[in-house]
């Protein structure tokens, strides 16, 4: 069964960046997309961004020139790093596995399962 | 705002049963992406609770299920019991934005 670990940091300073680590146990790393998403605190999901085995990403176009998601193939681990925070980036950020079926080359659909812990990152001063 | 929308909260009884209802648009659901649905219980992280619009993963009891129709999706829950009291999120694709969710639906047990 599969199971995601991470960690990082949980206090920033404004302008700081934010890096989180997730590790995949127990299943294949490739075949998969490999996504972080956020949830500030009493509100919803936000989708962040995604990267596969061979290290194709995908972004949230709202925070695309803020994000960087790399993988590390052979620790079977994938990072986020968010670049000058602010205080609205303060949240709960979860990494989860993305499973894609596609036909004839295009998404038809796109889940995520399973999830990680979260880690709650607080931005201030 | 989220692309998708739904009601911020549904509430019923024990044995009751409810429906959660998920709006789309062209660019997503209605652009014939599937919809999941998400289950969160008070401070856990979600939890996949039905996919492609309407398959329950493993160990996901049969009284919840999914539907499409559309531009919209709904989720249903028979037999409502107090540990189905959560947080629920519908997820699909989008054109544009690639994964989008709705805000959330607070499920209250009475």
């Amino acid at each position: 069964q599969v199971q995601l670990q991470q960690w990082g940091a949980g206090l920033l300073k404004p302008s700081e960046t934010l890096s989180l680590t997730c590790a995949v146990y127990g299943g294949s790393f490739s075949g998969y997309y490999w996504s972080w998403i956020r949830q500030p605190p009493g509100k919803g999901l936000e989708w962040i961004g995604e990267i596969n085995h061979s290290g194709s990403t995908n972004y949230n176009p709202s925070l695309k020139s803020r994000v960087t998601i790399s993988v590390d193939t052979s620790k079977n681990q994938f990072s986020l790093k968010l670049s000058s925070v602010t205080a609205a980036d303060t949240a709960v950020y979860y990494c989860a596995r993305g499973v894609i079926t596609m036909v004839r080359g295009v998404i038809l659909s796109s889940w995520f399962d399973p999830w990680g812990q979260g880690t709650l990152v607080t931005v201030s001063s | 705002q989220s692309v998708l929308t739904q009601p911020p909260s549904v509430s019923g009884a024990p044995g009751q049963r409810v429906t959660i209802s998920c709006t789309g648009s062209s660019s997503n659901i209605g652009a014939g992406y599937d919809v999941h649905w998400y289950q969160q219980l008070p401070g856990t992280a979600p939890k996949l609770l039905i996919y492609g619009n309407s398959n329950r993963p493993s160990g996901v009891p049969d009284r919840f299920s999914g539907s499409k129709s559309g531009t919209s999706a709904s989720l249903a829950i028979t037999g409502l019991q107090a540990e189905d009291e959560a947080d629920y999120y519908c997820q699909s694709y989008d054109s544009s934005l690639r994964k989008v969710f709705g805000g959330g639906t607070k499920l209250t047990v009475l």
